[in-house]
């Protein structure tokens, strides 16, 4: 089964705290690619990293880092010192390759919401 | 640079009404083509996806139907809308190689009623 587990469905922080989303996933592929996407409130979704199976190391972009782990299939992303603009729903989504599928698999998301 | 439009943003219809959403691309040809769902408080659904013209590839069976009649061009359609379809529909693209991200629309918003 191909399937993307965001247990967390909500999280709130208070502005400057640290904070990770979590990210399972499940594929047989033994290539496949991650995405993690941000949906703030006007609704579009917002392209934020991509991550290919045989790539494991962790990528830092500004506040925001990622780590994924192929060995608990995991892809966790971490906002640093968190912001009032950093309020958004967060999703983490799969494409395996293996089988030609042309699918992006989305988890449920993660609601983040950072007070001021 | 590519864009991508979908319209209408905000719907409000009837039950048993039928139903068009469409979206388009600009600045790219062949793009593989999507249809997700957002229900209230839920995830991205995926419904339909396209890597061509006339070809359309239903991922959950119901009440709505896609097709694609030009390379560029996507459309939603209902023939009579359920209170289930209600949500938050997205139309994105990527292109033609197998992997890549996915850039979305702005979305279209139906609130059946």
């Amino acid at each position: 089964a191909q399937k993307v587990t965001q247990a967390q469905t909500e999280i709130s922080v208070v502005e400057k705290e640290d904070v990770t989303l979590d990210c399972v996933y499940e594929t047989r592929d033994t290539t496949y690619y991650l995405f993690w996407y941000k949906q703030p409130p006007s609704g579009e979704l917002v392209f934020l990293i991509r991550r290919n199976s045989f790539d494991e190391q962790n990528e830092i972009s500004g506040r925001y880092s990622w780590n994924f782990q192929k060995s608990t299939s995991s892809f966790n992303f971490t906002i640093t010192a968190s912001q009032v603009v950093d309020s958004a729903v967060y999703f983490c989504a799969l494409q395996p390759f293996n089988s030609g599928t042309y699918k992006y698999i989305f988890g449920t998301g993660t609601r983040l919401k950072v007070l001021a | 640079s590519q864009t991508i439009h979908q319209w209408p943003a905000t719907l409000v219809q009837p039950v048993g009404s039928p139903l068009s959403l469409e979206c388009t691309v600009e600045g790219t040809s062949n793009p593989n083509l999507y249809w997700y769902r957002q229900a209230a408080g839920r995830g991205l659904q995926l419904l339909f996806y396209s890597v061509g013209i006339g070809q359309i590839s239903s991922e959950v069976p119901q009440n709505l139907s896609a097709s694609r009649p030009q390379d560029r061009q996507f459309i939603l359609s209902s023939k009579k809308l359920l209170l289930s379809d209600s949500g938050f529909y997205l139309c994105a693209w990527s292109g033609r190689r197998v992997t890549g991200e996915l850039f979305f629309g702005e979305g279209s918003r139906l609130t059946v009623l």
